[in-house]
């Protein structure tokens, strides 16, 4: 099924650690976003790209890092996990507006 | 910062009523968008309204705008048990690529 893929769905990481998220969408959408949710705050964009090769700042950026080598691909990564990042985090693309969402990724940093 | 501003945070009704609720917003839009998100999901688009449309319907789903109080609210008519979920306004500007989302009202539907 055409859609927005997310791995892993769950993950504990140590305060420090790196890692990676890989958000994956086969419907030849230009426009990605990944934003995070904690409790109360809605969704808040931390990247996004407007296409293969491009990523800009969404509102909070600091301690993550993007990549979009190939269309169909958008990373985020950590490089240094901080317990203020605990939360879910969600892939999109968009296409005419609107958006397509992953099922998220919760991730603990302990 | 946030957007968009939903009310009310949460509001349960009882199987068969309808629910209202409504998002604020700031700065002038393009469009306004509704999402909806189970427990634990990811959002799914409910609908999208152009900042030059005053009134959309979706099945079950009407949804007005009045730019010139920067609000929009979202009817659902005959609610069933299904509905429970959070329900997210999401707005973007012209010529910006960012869609930015409200806080959320959480919607519960009693038997």
């Amino acid at each position: 099924n055409a859609g927005v893929t997310q791995t892993p769905k769950f993950r504990v990481l140590k305060t420090g650690q790196s890692m990676t998220l890989l958000c994956a969408q086969d419907m030849n959408h230009e426009y990605m976003y990944w934003y995070r949710q904690d409790p109360g705050m809605g969704l808040r964009l931390i990247h996004y790209s407007v296409g293969e090769g491009t990523t800009a700042k969404g509102e909070v950026p600091d301690g993550y890092n993007v990549s979009r080598l190939k269309k169909q691909n958008f990373l985020l990564g950590l490089e240094s996990a901080a317990p203020s990042q605990t939360s879910v985090y969600f892939c999109a693309s968009r296409y005419r507006g609107v958006l397509t969402f992953g099922s998220g990724t919760r991730l603990t940093v302990v | 910062s946030q957007q968009g501003e939903e009310d009310p945070q949460a509001l349960s009704i009882q199987e068969g009523e309808n629910a209202t609720m409504n998002c604020s917003y700031k700065t002038s839009i393009n469009n306004l968008q509704w999402y909806r998100q189970n427990s634990g999901r990811g959002l799914v688009h409910l609908i999208l309204i152009r900042s030059n449309e005053r009134e959309k319907h979706s099945g079950r789903l009407r949804v007005t705008l009045d730019t010139s109080k920067k609000s929009s609210s979202l009817l659902i008519t005959a609610s069933r048990a299904a509905d429970t979920a959070s329900y997210f306004c999401a707005t973007d500007t012209f010529g910006n690529e960012k869609l930015t989302f409200g806080t959320g009202t959480r919607l519960t539907i009693i038997p």
